[in-house]
């Protein structure tokens, strides 16, 4: 069954770093989204994707994430400058339109230091 | 008030049994129902979606929606020790997924 894969499953990054976190979506699906999910708290919606460009972002997503979709398979989200709350799970889904269910990926720990 | 409310458990049953859980929102504007399975450092697994009140039935598993009390449900029949996971209602609006705080399931042998 297709299904989103994530790398890394863990990053390791320095406060103030930048990362950036990877997403293949399943293959025919045209909306992309991330989410996070700090440790003991519920998941929360980052941003929305659609031909190429954000169609809805939460309060949580500031000047210090952005999205894009370089090629035809992955999606990636970027922190600029990271810091301590920062550190969280964070999901990648895809969906084949929007409001429709949506398949998450297993997630890449970032852990800020 | 809380968006999306969910009851944090644990619940913990013995195998065979009936499980219910439950979420209620706030917002009457919200369009789609899901339910998702989430399993230790895994991502959710979407279980069921729902786009209207009254049942929906896939299996074990039966949604509930009562969009007049704002009130949706998720009953496993003949419960599993491999169910034993964490249960989390997601509420669409738009394009974006509005999730519980998830329910801790424990089924026992």
């Amino acid at each position: 069954e297709p299904e989103v894969t994530q790398t890394p499953s863990h990053q390791v990054t320095q406060m103030g770093q930048e990362v950036i976190l990877r997403c293949v979506p399943i293959s025919n699906h045209l909306y992309f989204y991330w989410y996070r999910q700090i440790l003991g708290q519920k998941v929360e919606f980052l941003v929305s994707f659609y031909n190429n460009e954000i169609s809805e972002k939460s309060e949580i997503f500031d000047d210090q994430f952005s999205v894009e979709r370089p090629d035809g398979s992955n999606f990636t989200l970027k922190i600029r400058s990271t810091k301590l709350e920062d550190s969280a799970m964070y999901f990648c889904a895809s969906s084949t339109r929007g409001e429709q269910p949506q398949h998450f990926g297993d997630g890449t720990r970032l852990s800020i230091l | 008030q809380k968006e999306v409310e969910q009851d944090p458990g644990p619940l913990s049953v013995p195998e065979g049994a009936i499980v219910s859980l439950n979420c209620t929102y706030s917002n009457s504007a919200f369009q789609y129902f899901m339910w998702y399975r989430q399993y230790s450092r895994k991502g959710p697994e979407l279980l069921m979606y729902t786009y209207s009140s009254g049942n929906k039935e896939d299996g074990r598993f039966t949604a509930q929606v009562d969009k007049s009390s704002k009130y949706i449900s998720l009953f496993i029949r003949d419960s599993q020790p491999s169910d034993s996971a964490t249960y989390l209602c997601a509420i669409g609006y738009t394009d974006k997924l509005i999730f519980g705080t998830g329910t801790r399931l424990q089924v026992f042998p």
